[in-house]
């Protein structure tokens, strides 16, 4: 099976754009989940997808959102970027009723 | 509140030599646990997981992790490291019921270095 997919690998924005990010999970996942990485806060949550709906949510401003489409896909919005948004977007997807989650290569956002 | 701490931000051994990485964990009820690697500009790849069961558990690579419940643990080790194990290692928590899977809890990783 493909891994987890994401795209664009790279990006560079400034203060104040908007970004969406894109996941393809692994065929079958129902479950798809958001992660930032950064240097200073490692990796934490954002939120997690399940079948369309948004089952749990980290702790991260309203400029974060999310959806996933009815063939699992997710994408992740951040309005309004700052500087501090610049971080690795690390999507995660993961088969119904199961708690192992399976990573892709992450986008790199900065934001200048 | 739920935590996760690796006491060792960087570890340098000898290729060839044995490998631990430590994990303490901080959750109310009974633990998902897991380790993961991520080389350089790389996403994390799942190494081992331990749900329930035998507490030692075997992984991908010749890694294996115990869970000492009484010491809230989940240590990681290899008996002989190679030069493609240089890479940051990260253990991560999660609730048990698979009612939310998606909350992972990570520690803030273990970025080891491979002598020659």
């Amino acid at each position: 099976k493909a891994g987890v997919t994401q795209t664009p690998r790279y990006l560079i924005k400034t203060r104040g754009q908007q970004v969406t990010l894109s996941c393809s999970p692994i065929s079958g996942h129902r479950s798809v989940s958001w992660y930032q990485q950064t240097p200073g806060q490692g990796l934490q949550f954002l939120f997690e997808y399940f079948s369309e709906t948004q089952r749990n949510k980290g702790n991260f401003p309203g400029r974060f959102s999310g959806r996933q489409f009815s063939n699992s896909r997710s994408e992740m919005n951040v309005s309004t970027l700052e500087l501090g948004d610049s971080a690795l977007y690390l999507c995660a997807s993961g088969p119904a009723h199961t708690d192992t989650q399976y990573f892709g290569p992450g986008t790199r956002l900065t934001v200048l | 509140a739920q935590s996760v701490t690796q006491p060792d931000i960087h570890i340098t051994v000898s290729e060839g030599a044995s490998l631990e990485l430590r994990c303490n964990y901080s959750y109310g009820a009974t633990p998902y646990l897991f380790w993961y690697v991520q080389s350089p500009g790389q996403g994390l790849q799942l190494l081992l997981k331990y749900f329930s069961g035998d507490t030692l558990v075997q992984g991908i690579k010749g890694f294996e992790a115990e869970f000492k419940r009484s010491q809230s643990s989940f240590n990681l080790r290899k008996p002989s490291v190679h030069w493609s194990d240089a890479a940051e290692y990260f253990c991560a928590v999660g609730a048990k019921g698979g009612g939310s899977q998606g909350n992972l809890i990570f520690g803030k990783g273990t970025k080891l270095s491979v002598k020659p």
